[in-house]
């Protein structure tokens, strides 16, 4: 079972618009990790969120945690046409794996 | 910064055959990962070893062999390769035993004649 589903599977939006991408998962964590793929790559961490921070900022971008929701979300300000990749949400399991979402397919038109 | 090295870049088999992908990281981390990629979906966890020798299956094991050889490299094997299995498989480590911040290799992608 996936435990990480991010909602939306593509975007397609202008270079400097603000983006959010959601994620809910099925179960109990207390630590989601957004990663990020660009194409031919592997994924990559941009930021890690625990359940006691709600929110966490790493430059132009931003990582909320709901528990009570079961609920993630990152949000990237300015984007760039560098920004365009998927980006997967990854629910800590406490038990040495996460689990990884389809991605969102992020596309920024120059 | 240390590096994860997948070999090789690409990979064709027949079908039937036996094929066996390589992983090398030199961050010293204890716990390593095999995923797998299909296109359009999410990685899923094949294998997982979280010491030298030790061995994990993922939720994706069956048809698949593992080897922890010694701390830094991990293979994977492809028992009998099918038409269905192509993808790309992704390499990862992280410090500890811990799932956090794992840094991924750039990925095999096998092809199946």
């Amino acid at each position: 079972s996936q435990w990480g589903e991010e909602n939306l599977q593509a975007l397609s939006i202008q270079e400097g618009e603000d983006v959010t991408m959601n994620c809910s998962y099925k179960t109990y964590t207390t630590v989601v990790q957004w990663y990020r793929q660009k194409s031919g790559k592997g994924p990559a961490q941009l930021i890690l969120i625990r359940s006691n921070e709600r929110e966490k900022r790493s430059g132009r971008l931003r990582a909320t945690l709901d528990t009570s929701s079961q609920s993630s979300s990152l949000s990237i300000t300015g984007t760039l046409a560098t920004d365009t990749a998927v980006y997967f949400c990854a629910p800590d399991t406490n038990a040495y794996k996460v689990i990884f979402g389809k991605g969102t397919h992020l596309h920024v038109l120059p | 910064g240390g590096i994860i090295t997948q070999t090789p870049k690409f990979l064709i088999g027949q079908e039937g055959q036996k094929l066996t992908l390589k992983c090398q990281q030199n961050f010293n981390h204890d716990t390593m990962y095999w995923y797998r990629q299909d296109s359009g979906k999410g990685l899923r966890l094949i294998y997982y070893s979280i010491t030298e020798n030790d061995l994990q299956k993922g939720d994706l094991s069956e048809g698949y062999d593992a080897s922890r050889e010694k701390k830094s490299s991990f293979s994977l094997t492809v028992t009998s390769a099918q038409k269905n299995e192509m993808a790309v498989f992704l390499c990862a480590s992280s410090f500890r035993q811990s799932s956090y911040e794992q840094y991924f290799g750039p990925g095999t992608r096998l092809t199946v004649l």
